[in-house]
């Protein structure tokens, strides 16, 4: 079954705590996004990643950092969270063209106290 | 990228029809028209997608207006399942991966 997983998908934590949210995708595709939703300003999105090694800013990027070491995971960090990076998160993957489908996964809601 | 407009709510009862329109006047020729709808707490899903032609799938219809200003979602019986937020999203062929997402219309399904 074409999936895309997050783990993990709820997660507590406190100011500074350096955390890691895994993404990965079954599907082959070249194309990982990460994307936050609040409420009130939606989804909104943080990372991008064309392919391996290739990564880039998406809106709202800052506090926030990425990889691609593989072509199926794209991990989100987060080196020092803060309360403001409270959200829910979503992994998301696509091939290359615009007209294809993006695929997003289950969602992770952090809290960060 | 251009802006896509939608009703904040609509209401239908199950298994009667829901028409929920989206306006996009500032469309170029080179967007497509995507619909993805995000159920309770779950990550946004595809619906379908066209560009200047009607298109049909098992989940929905999409009806495109001639001068593509303007699209129109179809489901033909609505079910609880629907309840959802639908987003209408325009995205060109050639580019643009990320999907911007406005604030999409929330359905609600009465029993």
């Amino acid at each position: 079954e074409a999936q895309v997983t997050q783990n993990p998908r709820y997660l507590i934590t406190v100011t500074g705590k350096k955390l890691t949210v895994t993404c990965s995708q079954n599907m082959n595709h070249e194309y990982m996004s990460w994307y936050r939703q609040d409420p009130g300003l939606g989804l909104r999105q943080i990372y991008y990643s064309m392919n391996v090694e290739v990564t880039d800013k998406g809106d709202v990027p800052e506090g926030y950092k990425v990889s691609r070491k593989e072509k199926r995971n794209f991990p989100l960090i987060l080196e020092s969270p803060s309360p403001n990076q409270t959200s829910l998160y979503f992994c998301a993957s696509s091939s290359p063209r615009g007209t294809d489908t993006q695929y997003f996964g289950p969602g992770t809601r952090l809290t960060v106290l | 990228d251009a802006k896509t407009t939608q009703p904040n709510s609509m209401e239908s009862n199950e298994e009667e029809p829901v028409h929920l329109p989206c306006n996009h006047s500032t469309i170029s020729g080179t967007d497509y028209i995507h619909w993805y709808r995000q159920l309770p707490s779950q990550g946004p899903e595809y619906v379908i997608h066209g560009l200047t032609s009607n298109v049909n799938n098992r989940m929905a219809s999409l009806a495109i207006a001639e001068d593509r200003k303007s699209s129109t979602l179809i489901l033909h019986r609505a079910t609880l399942r629907d309840a959802a937020v639908y987003y209408c999203i325009l995205r060109a062929a050639d580019s643009s991966y990320k999907l911007i997402f406005g604030s999409g219309t929330r359905l609600l399904v009465r029993p």
